[in-house]
């Protein structure tokens, strides 16, 4: 059975930076593009990165490009997010997700992680 | 970016009715739109994908259509665990995004 578990979750002030870490567990982890997604206080989902298998492509959402970076270490089966220039409304919880893409159906996310909170305040 | 709009934003509905959920693309994303439910304090979980494919060990009573900008998620009669949130998905572009969510509420 697949297993996601997220960590390096935190309270930190404005400006400042936080490493989220998901361990995969179960899967062949190196097989499978990897999202992180957030989800704010009483909000809906919000995509926020992928990172494809073998880690040649990443994309990110418009709200966080060029503050931060996914990354994956196929050797330790573990997925990161490296989160700089913190702001409040980067405050949410934060999943990571495996991604399994159909010939004809196209991506689907099917193993998410518990979630780890990030709490960006003064 | 490729836009996502659902409705209605919530829903109150009782055990055993039929609910339809609708969802629209801003461009056509041919049938890559997913389904994903949410309890509160869980991370979501998929029930349709490629907008009528039933992931396994979802029950039947979920169903999914449509193709290019409009999709549909039916549950044929409601369950008292069906009450959550429910939020569309497209993974055509790889710029993901997701619907604003529907919530089902206990009439």
């Amino acid at each position: 059975q697949a297993q996601l578990v997220e960590s390096g979750g935190g309270v930190v002030q404005p400006g400042r930076s936080l490493r989220l870490s998901c361990a995969a567990s179960g899967f062949t982890f190196s097989d499978y593009g990897m999202h992180w997604v957030r989800q704010a206080p009483g909000k809906g989902l919000e995509w926020v990165a992928v990172i494809w298998f073998d880690g040649s492509e990443k994309y990110y959402a418009d709200s966080v490009e060029g503050r931060f970076t996914i990354s994956r270490d196929n050797s330790h089966n573990t997925l990161h997010l490296q989160m700089n220039s913190l702001r409040v409304d980067d405050t949410a919880v934060y999943y990571c997700a495996r991604e399994v893409v159909g010939a004809t159906t196209g991506g689907r996310w099917d193993y998410w992680g518990q979630g780890t909170q990030v709490t960006v305040s003064s | 970016d490729i836009q996502m709009t659902q409705s209605p934003s919530s829903l109150s509905v009782s055990v055993g009715d039929r609910v339809t959920i609708t969802c629209r693309a801003s461009q056509s994303i041919r049938i890559y739109l997913n389904w994903y439910q949410q309890r509160p304090g869980k991370a979501p979980k998929l029930l349709i994908y490629g907008a009528s494919s039933l992931q396994s060990g979802v029950p039947s009573r979920f169903s999914g259509s449509g193709s290019g900008t409009d999709f549909i998620l039916t549950i044929s009669s409601l369950q008292p665990e069906d009450f959550a949130t429910y939020y569309c998905q497209q993974s055509y572009s790889n710029l993901y995004t997701f619907g604003q969510g529907t919530k089902l509420e206990i009439k």
